[in-house]
């Protein structure tokens, strides 16, 4: 199987303009999520889709949203960039029988803001 | 909401000496406990986890045990090695959705 896939691994944008990163989930898996990941921060929780539905968000503002589509890929957006946007976003999937299970990380995009 | 605790943020070991990573979580509820490693430009690899009907599981030179009644679960490496040297982050998971929410993260350098 392929693993997790994510498009595009860097862009740099600029203060006040918008990104859309792109995850495409190992196949059968149901469950994608994102993380931001900065040096000292570790892995913060952005949010979970299933079966195109969010069932958890974790503590970011309205600037960051998502979506995923019938065939479980799924995308981020983060509007009005700032400066501290900048960061590795990592997606993660995995098959979710309801009793947790291994998240599949993909390789991240690298977002430099500038 | 789950909050995970991890300590230490960093850990030198010399090669062949043991190491141990803490972590302790606040919901009682959390049943399934993952620990991942992270290389240096790499992505996060799930290395061994525990479910909480188990006090201790271990593979190879990795152990993970957890303790319900004090809430903590912590990483035992043993006879590390040079390629042991990266970021572990330990994780929690809770509620019916089962939302993962992640330490803040170890790095662990094993000295040759």
């Amino acid at each position: 199987k392929a693993g997790v896939t994510q498009t595009p691994r860097y862009l740099i944008k600029t203060r006040g303009q918008q990104v859309t990163l792109s995850c495409s989930p190992i196949s059968g898996h149901r469950s994608v999520s994102w993380y931001q990941q900065t040096p000292g921060q570790g892995l913060q929780f952005l949010f979970e889709y299933f079966s195109e539905t969010q069932r958890n968000k974790g503590n970011f503002p309205g600037r960051f949203s998502g979506r995923q589509f019938s065939n479980s890929r799924s995308e981020m957006n983060v509007s009005t960039l700032e400066l501290g946007d900048s960061a590795l976003y990592l997606c993660a999937s995995r098959e979710d029988r309801g009793r947790g299970g291994e998240l599949f990380f993909g390789e991240g995009s690298r977002l430099t803001v500038l | 909401g789950e909050n995970v605790e991890q300590h230490p943020s960093t850990l030198s070991v010399q090669e062949g000496d043991s190491a141990v990573i803490k972590c302790t979580y606040s919901d009682s509820a959390s049943n399934y406990f993952p620990w991942y490693k992270q290389e240096l430009g790499k992505r996060p690899q799930l290395i061994i986890d525990i479910r909480s009907n188990v006090g201790e599981k271990k593979d190879q030179r990795i152990a993970v045990t957890l303790n319900k009644t004090a809430k903590h679960f912590s990483l035992h490496i043993t006879e590390t090695q040079p390629e042991d040297s990266a970021v572990y982050f330990c994780a929690g998971l809770s509620g019916g959705y089962q939302k993962v929410t992640f330490g803040t993260g170890t790095k662990l350098q094993v000295i040759p």
